[in-house]
């Protein structure tokens, strides 16, 4: 079956504590990405990357950090820097970031709360 | 960053009525896709549209993309239980453009 997964589904954090959210994709696509959700909020972009070895800020990058070593995964840690990291994280990937017919397709996503 | 406005924020329906909502922007859109979430999941795509004008049907739901390229309408026709959940609209200001802009949502509830 082709897809994202993330994992954990569920995650639970001390204050002060870095924590690294896991993303993997079969799809074959080059570009994958990072939103942050809020309670009756939508998405807000963190990183993204669009190839191996690359990546860049979204519009809520501070407290948060990525790499992309392999095609398939792009990994998010929430550092202790994030001050306030409770929230529901979405990953994402599509064939490529720019182009025409680059639609994003989603993981299940991971709900962390900081104790 | 750049916003969406997605509206109505929430919608409370009968079983087997229509529903319609949409996204407007003061800027041009060249992509605009609609997306599905339910409680604890990712969003789901629903339907993808990349031109002016455009409309594309899956099922029961219906999406256009507006004239002017600054908006995109939803259509539910007669609803029922399992369409519950939160609609995003989301759109690609450039051809070039690598990230998406997301509306902040359209909650739907459904009365059996």
């Amino acid at each position: 079956d082709g897809g994202i997964t993330q994992s954990p589904k569920y995650l639970f954090r001390k204050e002060g504590q870095n924590v690294t959210l896991s993303c993997e994709q079969n799809l074959n696509h080059d570009a994958m990405y990072w939103y942050r959700q809020d309670p009756g909020q939508g998405l807000r972009l963190i990183y993204y990357s669009q190839i191996v070895n690359d990546f860049q800020k979204g519009d809520i990058a501070e407290g948060y950090s990525v790499s992309r070593e392999k095609k398939e995964s792009f990994p998010l840690t929430v550092t202790s820097a994030q001050k306030n990291p409770t929230a529901f994280y979405l990953c994402a990937s599509s064939i490529s970031a720019s182009g025409v017919y680059n639609e994003q397709f989603f993981g299940p996503g991971t709900r962390l709360t900081v104790l | 960053g750049q916003q969406l406005n997605q509206s109505p924020q929430s919608m409370f329906i009968q079983e087997g009525e229509d529903v319609s909502m949409n996204c407007t922007s003061s800027s041009i859109f060249n992509t605009w896709l609609w997306y599905k979430q339910e409680p604890g999941e990712g969003p789901v795509l629903l339907i993808a549209l990349y031109k002016a004008g455009e409309l594309t049907s899956n099922g029961r739901l219906t999406a256009q993309f507006g004239i002017t390229r600054k908006d995109s309408f939803l259509n539910i026709s007669a609803s029922i239980p399992s369409d519950v959940g939160i609609y995003f609209c989301a759109g690609r200001l450039g051809q070039g453009a690598q990230k998406l802009v997301f509306g902040q949502g359209t909650r739907l509830t459904i009365n059996p």
